[in-house]
């Protein structure tokens, strides 16, 4: 069964780099059909989606972020990236990866698979 | 963009009565194939979003036959036939129309127990 899990610092400063790693386990990133996503959630409120790559490197991110974000693939390691800055307050969040899993490939054509989500706290 | 709006935002439920939650989209999620781009997730306390329903009315993988979607174009039902405790948590409904270039959520329904 296909894991994910983030990893990364849980705390920034104002205007730095908030960098966030998914290591994929049980099985590869490299599959076609699937996209590797970050979506993040403010302490008490909803999810906002931010970015998505394919095991190819093709990216999409979400206008209100592009200008900020990053996303990157490394198969070798079977893992995915997330690069946001500058950051701000507004920024503190639970970061969450997640496999999108398209019916192209007879996927549900959603979210199929999350990792647990880390906390990022934007603070001098 | 597509803005997704549900409602209610709290619902609170006695257990064993039904529950529904409503959930629209400012364009419809219906594509040229008849398939609704409409997905429906529960986050229960503490935990990440699960899949319960995706386009629009199939049951994801181990979900209780009592979740039930329904709805086209752009609007969309969540019904829970009979409400138990390990229910309660908050649920969003997603557009993925625009698969893989944009997708949001709506605000959630935060359902608990009366």
């Amino acid at each position: 069964q296909m894991h994910l899990q983030e990893s990364g610092p849980g705390l920034v400063k104002p205007s730095e780099t908030l960098s966030l790693t998914c290591t994929v386990s049980g099985g590869s990133i490299s599959g076609s059909g699937y996209y590797w996503d970050w979506i993040r959630q403010p302490p008490g409120k909803g999810l906002e989606w931010i970015g998505t790559i394919s095991y190819s490197g093709s990216t999409y991110y979400n206008p209100s972020l592009r200008s900020r974000v990053t996303i990157s693939v490394d198969t070798s390691k079977n893992q995915f990236s997330l690069k946001l800055s500058p950051v701000t307050a507004a920024d503190t969040a639970v970061f969450y990866c997640a496999r999108f899993w398209s019916g192209s490939t007879a996927g549900p054509d959603a979210f199929d698979i999350w990792g647990q989500g880390t906390m990022v706290i934007v603070s001098s | 963009d597509v803005v997704m709006t549900q409602s209610p935002l709290s619902l609170p439920v006695t257990p064993g009565e039904p529950a529904s939650i409503s959930c629209r989209s400012s364009q419809s999620l219906l594509n040229s194939y008849g398939s609704n781009y409409l997905n429906w997730y529960l986050q229960k306390p503490g935990q990440s979003p699960q899949l319960l329903i995706y386009l629009g009315s199939t049951r994801a993988f181990g979900v209780p036959d009592r979740f039930s979607g329904s709805g086209s174009g752009t609007d969309f039902t969540l019904k829970i036939s009979r409400v138990e405790a390990e229910d309660v948590g908050v649920y969003y409904c997603m557009q993925a129309l625009q698969t893989p270039s944009m997708y949001t959520f709506g605000q959630g329904t935060k359902l608990e127990i009366k």
